[in-house]
């Protein structure tokens, strides 16, 4: 199994550009999300998905758009990159309670560090 | 209000001392569950152990031992004999039982940084 697979591993914007960070695990998880990382922070959940068609909105979801078309995949899209959407982003997977097993753990990708200039 | 506080920003010992990392929750939930996750310099975030919020026997893995007591609202994190290798960022965090979703919220997390 790979895990989740996050591309690309790098990336730096023009402000204004838009670009979409892919996100994709095999592991038939129901549950995905999407955290940003900054410094003295931690990280916070910006849009989080239960199962395919199904997403909703986390702490910080403003300038972010998601879909869930299936089980596998979880793009998160920037519409106009602004500077305060530099970070480093990490996509998690994980069973949802629904499944009926109480393995809440998630798995995180390896990242991608986003430079809006 | 769900909240996880770390304390303790960064904390720098030497190689073999013992070190403890804090982890004060706040929740009003009565079935939650605690997490802390290793973020090495690599970056990548490394699961080290759930805990939920019925079960509050203490833990110990090889050198890490783990301290949950509901009646501090604290979870905290022992590295005994500590390694050059354990140098990292360490997160907790909490996840309340709750319906299908998974949501975590995370402290600022504490950067450990082992002296040879």
């Amino acid at each position: 199994n790979a895990g989740v697979t996050q591309t690309p591993k790098f990336q730096v914007l023009k402000t204004g550009q838009s670009m979409t960070l892919q996100c994709a695990q095999d592991m038939n998880h129901e549950y995905m999300s999407w955290y940003r990382q900054d410094p003295g922070m931690g990280l916070r959940l910006i849009h989080y998905s239960v199962g395919a068609g199904i997403t909703d909105q986390g702490e910080v979801p403003n300038g972010y758009n998601v879909s869930r078309s299936t089980t596998e995949d979880f793009p998160l899209r920037l519409l106009s990159a602004a500077p305060s959407q530099t970070s480093v982003y990490f996509c998690a997977s994980s069973y949802s309670r629904t499944s009926g097993a109480p393995a809440y753990e998630q798995f995180f990708g390896p990242g991608t560090r986003l430079t809006v200039l | 209000a769900q909240k996880v506080t770390q304390a303790q920003t960064e904390i720098s010992v030497v190689e073999k001392e013992d070190v403890t990392l804090d982890c004060v929750y706040e929740t009003r939930d009565t079935t939650y569950y605690l997490f802390w996750y290793k973020q090495p310099p690599s970056g990548e975030l490394v699961f080290l152990i759930r805990r939920n919020s019925f079960d509050e026997q203490n833990e110990i893995s090889g050198r890490y031992s783990w301290n949950f007591q509901k009646s501090t609202s604290s979870f905290n994190f022992t590295i005994t004999a500590s390694q050059v290798v354990d140098s990292a960022v360490y997160f907790c965090a909490l996840s309340t039982y709750g319906g299908a979703t998974n949501k975590l919220i995370f402290g600022t997390g504490t950067l450990l940084a082992v002296q040879p």
